[in-house]
């Protein structure tokens, strides 16, 4: 069985904090794979990083960063500085023979 | 433009009458999968499909089937909606036999059956 838990439902900060949404994710598998979606209001759903189960680099791309840790089977997302635009449903996905998701974190940022 | 194409967009239907949400893609992709998205619970798997004639039941089947005739569409049919599948519908697609590749969604299909 697979499973994807997203503790945090939702997440409220002020424009230019730091968040970290916590990603535990669950599988009898070696090889899999991790993904983080946002969902912006409008509805889409908008891939931003993909980490293969070999690979435990941590990633930075702008102002976002990931952590991916297998010993705590962990793969968590921060959001550096955030900015109203960042306002969206960001979702942590693991995929074997098949993806599944998490039930996502509603992050808000009050300007 | 690579993209996945699901019609319609939004659908208010009443109870038991039959519908279909189209689903189109370009890529040539041999996975595609349905999801509902409601509220506190993600996206849940419906069905998906490894190749063309091959679908399989994901988490959620119960009230929906599919087919797969063709390796670009993948219709998702409710043959006797209730307001329990009122919800955010997504279809998705993405090369078999490669998991490092994200998977490409349609926009979704926001359906309400009352």
């Amino acid at each position: 069985a697979q499973k994807v838990t997203q503790a945090q439902t939702e997440i409220s900060v002020v424009e230019k904090e730091d968040v970290t949404l916590d990603c535990v994710y669950e599988t009898r598998d070696t090889t899999y794979y991790l993904f983080w979606y946002k969902q912006p209001p409008s509805g889409e759903l908008v891939f931003l990083i993909r980490r293969n189960s070999f690979d435990e680099q941590n990633e930075i791309s702008g102002r976002y960063s990931w952590n991916f840790q297998k010993s705590t089977s962990s793969f968590n997302f921060t959001i550096t500085a955030s900015q109203v635009v960042d306002s969206a449903v960001y979702f942590c996905a693991l995929r074997d023979y098949k993806l599944s998701f998490g039930a996502g974190t509603t992050v808000t940022v009050r300007a | 433009e690579a993209q996945v194409t699901q019609n319609p967009r939004y659908l208010i239907t009443v109870t038991g009458k039959k519908l279909t949400v189209t689903c189109s893609q370009n890529m040539n992709h041999e996975y595609m999968s349905w999801y509902r998205q409601d509220p506190g619970l993600g996206l849940r798997q419906i069905y998906y499909s490894m190749n063309v004639e091959v679908t399989d039941k994901g988490d959620v089947p119960e009230g929906y089937k599919v087919s797969r005739k063709e390796k670009r569409n993948f219709p998702l049919i409710l043959e006797s909606p209730s307001p329990n599948q009122t919800s955010l519908y997504f279809c998705a697609s993405s090369p078999q036999g490669t998991m490092n590749t994200e998977a490409f969604f349609g926009q979704g299909t926001r359906l309400t059956v009352v």
